[in-house]
């Protein structure tokens, strides 16, 4: 099946730093997405985003399909940033396969 | 985005009891869903995939006689945890796909404790 890497394990930074989270994938992938798990334990949805760029706000993201690789970037970062922040993929697109998650980064935002 | 709820959100059963654990979409009808557990301070692991009107397919290392999964429309699946122990521990959380659709949506997941 399937790896999914991500770096760093952990992130601590202050209030308004900026930040960038990188998944590694071993195979070509059709499905690539990035969540916030919040305290509670719901998954947010941040991007969908098997290839190219996307903004939203405060977080972008890049995956280069061709180098097995995506990044996310948060930037002046807020303390409600804070969470675990996990890539997901699956070689279909769309609906047809579960998601492989990685181990996800921790990242706490101090005031 | 879709909504996808889970009922209920947190359960203590006694070891050896059953448990059943809904997921539900809200705003649309899926033919699909999946069923994932997360240890504390660990990635989430997917268990199966819940076909409407089909048998659901198990992960490799998934018990499918203590996780039993049945997709009784399109809008419910149940996961029930049988016998269960306190190594059955966990959060599970489901997702389900809308049609056409090209991201997958969680539901908030449910926390159950086996004493």
């Amino acid at each position: 099946g399937i790896q999914v890497e991500q770096s760093p394990p952990d992130l601590i930074l202050q209030e308004g730093a900026n930040s960038t989270l990188r998944c590694n994938f071993s195979d070509s992938v059709n499905n690539l997405q990035w969540f916030h798990q919040n305290p509670w334990g719901q998954l947010i949805n941040l991007f969908y985003i098997p290839s190219g760029t996307k903004q939203n706000g405060r977080l972008s993201a890049t995956t280069v399909a061709t180098e097995r690789y995506s990044l996310l970037y948060i930037s002046s970062s807020q303390t409600t940033d804070s969470g675990v922040y996990f890539c997901a993929v699956a070689y279909s697109g769309g609906g047809a396969d579960g998601l492989t998650f990685g181990k996800g980064t921790h990242l706490i935002i101090q005031p | 985005g879709a909504v996808v709820s889970q009922h209920p959100s947190r359960v203590i059963c006694k070891s050896g009891t059953s448990v059943k654990i809904e997921c539900r979409s809200l705003d649309f009808q899926a033919t699909t869903m999946f069923w994932y557990r997360q240890f504390p301070k660990q990635s989430l692991m997917l268990m199966a995939t819940s076909n409407e009107g089909s048998k659901a397919t198990y992960e490799q290392g998934v018990e499918k006689d203590k996780f039993l999964i049945n997709h009784a429309s399109l809008t419910l699946s149940t996961l029930t945890v049988t016998s269960a122990h306190p190594e059955d521990s966990s959060f599970y959380i489901c997702s389900a796909p809308p049609p056409g659709a090209t991201e997958q949506y969680f539901g908030p997941g449910t926390r159950l404790t086996v004493t």
